[in-house]
């Protein structure tokens, strides 16, 4: 099973440049989450979907959006990329059992410069 | 803000067992006790999880103390793909959303 995949690996911005971050899913998880990861840190909600359509902010919204059109696809965006943002992003999914744990991706490390 | 208290760092020799420990003083009693571990350079994976009573799995045990105000992860015998940092997280039952408030976690070291 490919599980949650995340798309590109690592990735170079400049300032005010703005890209998707690529987050799909095999399982038919209702619930997505966008987290980012500073160093030494750990991880810090933005985003999450509890289904196709819903979306809601995390902790940390501030210069991202999201979209939820199906229940595959999570894609993050930045719009105007600043320095703060360089983190390693992790998407996470989930099904609607409360007993069963999220699921993670692999990771985006972004760097804006 | 993260509701639990870990170690920043502990070091263990392979083959031994690991207790890594969790306080969370302030847990209510609908709070579910999570692990979740980080190996370098990967995405979070989940450990072990549970309420009241001591947890087994294939991965780890968890000893949850009688009033619940601390809780132990526990390797049986750790080995060098055990190194990675550990959290530990409550997550209230009543939250439908299941989200995860993060703290920093114990980075564990394994000797070889």
């Amino acid at each position: 099973n490919a599980g949650v995949t995340q798309t590109p690996k690592f990735r170079i911005l400049k300032i005010g440049q703005s890209m998707t971050l690529q987050c799909t899913q095999d399982m038919n998880h209702n619930y997505m989450y966008w987290y980012r990861q500073d160093p030494g840190m750990g991880l810090k909600l933005i985003y999450y979907s509890v289904g196709a359509g819903i979306t809601d902010k995390g902790e940390v919204p501030n210069g991202y959006n999201v979209s939820r059109s199906t229940t595959e696809d999570f894609p993050l965006r930045l719009e105007l990329a600043a320095p703060s943002q360089t983190s390693v992003y992790f998407c996470a999914s989930k099904n609607w059992d409360p007993n069963q744990p999220q699921h993670f991706g692999d990771g985006t490390r972004l760097s804006i410069l | 803000d993260a509701k639990t208290t870990q170690p920043n760092s502990m070091e263990s020799n392979e083959e031994e067992p690991v207790h890594l420990p969790c306080n969370h003083s302030t847990i209510s009693g609908t709070d579910y006790i999570h692990w979740y571990r980080q190996l370098p350079s990967q995405g979070p994976e989940y450990v072990i999880h549970g309420l009241t009573s001591n947890v087994n799995n294939r991965m780890a045990s968890l000893a949850i103390a009688e009033d619940r105000k601390s809780s132990t992860l526990i390797l049986h015998r750790a080995t060098l793909r055990d190194a990675a940092v550990y959290y530990c997280i409550l997550r209230d039952v009543g939250d439908s959303n299941y989200q995860l408030i993060w703290g920093a976690g114990t980075k564990l070291i394994i000797k070889p």
